[in-house]
């Protein structure tokens, strides 16, 4: 059973354009949903995450979107640059004592010139 | 500098053979876990642990061991009972759901 969807799988977008990646989940008990960015032969690096309080949250040019009827929160790239090119994994959890986190299935996106 | 150190970073095996890899982390989280990436797979839960001398299966635990002797150490040994053992593995580390951080990875082959 797969509790976190997400899509696209691959994703190619210009320099200066806007990627976006959304993820569905299906536990109602998720409450922390995390972007992570994992760049080729590394480990992946926490990106941005939000808890479903709040319906936006904002670093830079990072935005995730959060949609709590709908089980649905997205990453939003605004002004992609080609060092954005990387592989993206949406995740979430619940909080307390169980810190397990589920990931996606990832996208990569690449950002041409 | 504070982080999460696995070794090696690749690693072959023969067909039959156990093998362990090594993560440690000085960041002082109290969790660890352990991920198997495979292609187009994203990240797979193999075992994860809270406090030291106690972990939990995860998602995909059949061929796999560890052990929590140590707060900063919890290796992952793959054993011949682990039917397709070669992907990329990675480590991490946790002291609340609030972010976790990951080692580099040791990707695994079997000749």
């Amino acid at each position: 059973q797969q509790q976190v969807k997400q899509s696209p799988q691959s994703l190619i977008v210009q320099k200066g354009g806007i990627s976006i990646i959304n993820c569905a989940y299906e536990n109602t008990a998720f409450d922390y949903f995390p972007w992570y960015q994992q760049f080729p032969g590394k480990g992946p690096a926490l990106l941005i995450a939000i808890r479903p309080d709040v319906s936006e949250k904002k670093e830079g040019r990072f935005t995730i979107s959060f949609n709590k009827s709908a089980k649905q929160f997205s990453l939003h790239i605004m002004d992609s640059q080609p060092g954005d090119s990387a592989t993206y994994f949406c995740a979430a959890s619940r909080g307390g004592s169980n810190y397990k986190l589920t990931f996606g299935k990832g996208t990569l996106l690449t950002v041409n010139p | 500098d504070g982080g999460i150190t696995q070794s090696p970073k690749y690693l072959f095996r023969k067909e039959g053979q156990n093998v362990t890899l090594s993560c440690e982390q000085n960041l002082n989280h109290d969790a660890m876990y352990w991920y198997r990436q495979d292609p187009g797979q994203g990240l797979r839960l193999i075992y994860y642990s809270q406090i030291v001398n106690d972990f939990q299966k995860g998602d995909i635990a059949e061929g796999y061991s560890v052990s929590r002797e140590k707060k900063e150490s919890f290796p992952l040994t793959v054993t011949s009972a682990q039917k397709n053992p070669t992907a990329f593995y990675l480590c991490a580390s946790s002291i609340s759901t609030l972010g976790y951080t990951f080692g580099s990875g040791t990707r695994l082959t079997v000749v």
